[in-house]
């Protein structure tokens, strides 16, 4: 079986610039994280989806941030514009509902320059 | 969540067993322990988890005690391979909560040597 995977694993902007971060969950899997992962920290929760829907995204940074699930199975995350202090690593995990174990993705290093 | 406390690093001579340390005092009754690991460059991975009772899988086995204020994570042949930072994690189990998120610590580096 397939696991999440992640596009790209690696990028290079230079602030201001806008980028996306796209997450195919797991086969059947109805919940989507994305985490941001900063040098030497755990990874913490940007936003849940529960299918189609985003039912906690209280530690997104609505100002610059936006992320969308359409049709309730993709991702994407987008930053825009980017700042400095967005370098970290973005990961995406799915679990088939929101009290099942949770897999990961690679991740995406994203590195603003 | 609760808090955890785990050591910050740890050193285990390949071939052996790796016995990872994990503190939650202040752990509530339906309140999960999940392992992760995370590998240099990589997603953190599943390892294990369980509530009360010990568990074990192909890759490790998880032992809490009798109290729930502590829980030890053992690999019993650790490899090169297994060289990670691995997290303690305290998850509440509730279809009616809103703690779905994994809150994760700085976690263990261990480091398996040859």
């Amino acid at each position: 079986e397939a696991g999440v995977v992640q596009s790209p694993r690696y990028k290079i902007i230079e602030k201001k610039q806008p980028v996306a971060f796209w997450c195919n969950p797991i086969s059947g899997h109805n919940t989507l994280y994305w985490y941001r992962q900063n040098l030497g920290q755990g990874p913490e929760l940007l936003i849940r989806y529960e299918n189609e829907e985003a039912v906690d995204d209280s530690q997104l940074p609505k100002d610059r941030f936006s992320a969308e699930r359409l049709k309730g199975v993709d991702s994407t995350l987008k930053i825009q514009p980017a700042e400095l202090g967005d370098s970290a690593v973005y990961l995406c995990a799915s679990a088939l509902t929101a009290t099942d174990t949770q897999y990961f993705g690679p991740g995406t290093r994203l590195t603003v320059l | 969540d609760a808090k955890t406390t785990q050591p910050t690093s740890m050193d285990c001579a390949e071939g052996r067993a790796a016995n990872l340390p994990c503190n939650h005092s202040t752990i509530s009754g339906n309140e999960y322990v999940y392992w992760y690991r995370q590998i240099h460059s990589q997603g953190p991975q599943y390892i294990i988890h369980g509530l009360k009772n010990n568990e074990t899988n192909e890759m490790a086995s998880l032992i809490i005690t009798e109290d729930r204020k502590s829980s030890t994570l053992i690999l019993p042949h650790a490899t090169l391979r297994d060289t990670a930072v691995y997290y303690c994690i305290v998850r509440v189990w509730s279809s009616g909560g809103s703690n779905y998120k994994l809150t994760f610590g700085k976690g263990t580096l261990l480091t398996v040597n040859p």
